[in-house]
């Protein structure tokens, strides 16, 4: 019954490297969205994306890119890692119109940075 | 969206009641109260929404105040499993592109044996 699906739980890169996080959702959901939960900051959104193609920068998305080429896909790309960069990233998505069904989320992907 | 007052931590006994308080006392007439929960180490998930009466689904209930001011949820009987952060938002009813989700600090409820 997994509806929202991250490729991976857990992640290590290397400084520089350039990392790809893709999320996947079976729900035919138009908004997409990704976060990032650090302790004592709590969830802070990087990007969404309300249609294919379509993107908006969240509050914090300097470091970061995304793409949204299929209506289920949208990926977190990380153009070039750094250790501050390390935290859980949350993947999310919604329908468009009232918000009758909420968000939902993904398992979410740890991603350390050395 | 209006902005959320919830206490940092709770304890609650297993099998008794939990409630958890919210205030949010700039909410306005077309915004919505939502409940999440996030379990440690698993994405938040979705319990609850009202706008003015009071709901209950399978997971909770949520008590509104008349004045719409504040907002309780109610566990009825709490497991060890609801252990978990619960996030209170207030944000209007319409899911666009202007509308985001926005997390604040949550209270951190333990459940105990």
């Amino acid at each position: 019954d997994v509806k929202v699906t991250q490729s991976s739980r857990y992640l290590v890169k290397r400084t520089g490297e350039k990392v790809f996080l893709e999320c996947v959702q079976d729900m035919d959901h138009e908004n997409m969205f990704w976060y990032r939960q650090d302790p004592g900051l709590g969830l802070r959104l990087i990007y969404f994306s309300y249609d294919v193609k379509m993107k908006e920068k969240g509050d914090i998305p300097e470091g970061y890119s995304v793409s949204r080429e299929k209506k289920e896909r949208f990926s977190l790309i990380l153009e070039s890692a750094s250790t501050n960069q390390t935290s859980m990233y949350l993947c999310a998505s919604s329908p468009t119109g009232h918000l009758f069904y909420g968000y939902t989320f993904g398992s979410g992907t740890r991603l350390t940075v050395v | 969206d209006a902005k959320t007052t919830q206490p940092p931590s709770m304890d609650c006994a297993e099998g008794r009641a939990a409630n958890l308080p919210c205030n949010h006392s700039t909410i306005s007439g077309n915004e919505y109260v939502y409940w999440y929960r996030q379990i440690h180490s698993q994405g938040p998930q979705y319990i609850i929404h009202g706008l003015k009466n009071n709901e209950t689904n399978e997971m909770a209930s949520l008590i509104i105040t008349e004045d719409r001011k504040s907002s309780t949820l109610i566990l009825p009987h709490a497991t060890l499993r609801d252990t978990a952060v619960y996030y209170c938002i207030v944000r209007v009813g319409v899911n666009n592109a202007g509308n985001m989700l926005t997390f604040g600090g949550g209270t951190r409820l333990m459940v105990k044996p």
